[in-house]
């Protein structure tokens, strides 16, 4: 058990929906990450939050915005997306000011986008 | 950008076989871990070297981190079956941010057959 939940774990959405995935870390860190993992690409980051306040925003496309309540929860919203986003979002959490940096998964959500 | 090589990409071999999975950089990192990711969860953090030249063992995983921080081994004695599934690298560079910063490699598929 990994301390960190997300869900929903498969979500099939049309390109006009609006959905949201959650995530949420027990393990008391205070930063929390989303990546996508598409087939034969490496884990790309999409968001960093630090202390909740976003430092990261890797060129992401606006129909994706995360948001984070707190330490605890990040939410990654998604509107009007396209059948190339279809792919594995991998939440991850790390405790900040380590230098040994080690991020903990989540068992991702399975987007497939229709 | 900060690169990581990761090879071999797919390796499919016999219980009882020894194998190794290499990771390359021209870029020193400050820490390097191991993923272990199997299909529809998350990685799953299984070390982390910090030092170059650093050995750390894991039952039948071995793993060293090159001297100059810019390489990474992971070596498997004797595979079984429950070795099976897709390994990552992922080095961090912790100068200047109050976050770890990870950059992954592709990853290897390995499958070992009963």
């Amino acid at each position: 058990e990994t301390g960190v939940t997300q869900t929903p774990r498969h979500l099939v959405m049309g390109m006009t929906n609006k959905k949201s995935l959650k995530c949420e870390q027990h393990l008391g860190h205070n930063a929390m990450y989303w990546y996508k993992q598409s087939a034969k690409k490496p884990l790309e980051l999409m968001f960093v939050y630090s202390l909740e306040e976003r430092v990261e925003n890797n060129s992401v496309p606006s129909r994706f915005s995360p948001e984070c309540p707190n330490s605890s929860h990040l939410f990654l919203h998604l509107h009007t997306l396209q059948p190339e986003d279809s792919a594995l979002y991998l939440c991850a959490s790390s405790q900040g000011g380590s230098f040994a940096a080690e991020q903990y998964f989540g068992p991702g959500t399975r987007l497939t986008v229709t | 950008t900060q690169l990581l090589e990761q090879s071999p990409q797919f390796l499919s071999i016999q219980e009882g076989e020894n194998l190794t999975v290499y990771c390359n950089s021209s870029s020193v990192f400050s820490s390097l871990q191991w993923y272990r990711q199997e299909p529809g969860e998350g990685p799953v953090l299984l070390v982390t070297v910090v030092t170059g030249g650093e050995v750390k063992k894991l039952k039948r995983l071995t793993f060293q981190f090159g001297d100059a921080r810019k390489d990474s081994s992971l070596h498997i004695t004797a595979a079984q079956p429950g070795d099976t599934g897709l390994y990552l690298c992922a080095g961090a560079n912790a100068g200047g941010t109050s976050y770890g910063k990870l950059t992954f490699g592709q990853g290897t598929i390995l499958t070992v057959h009963p």
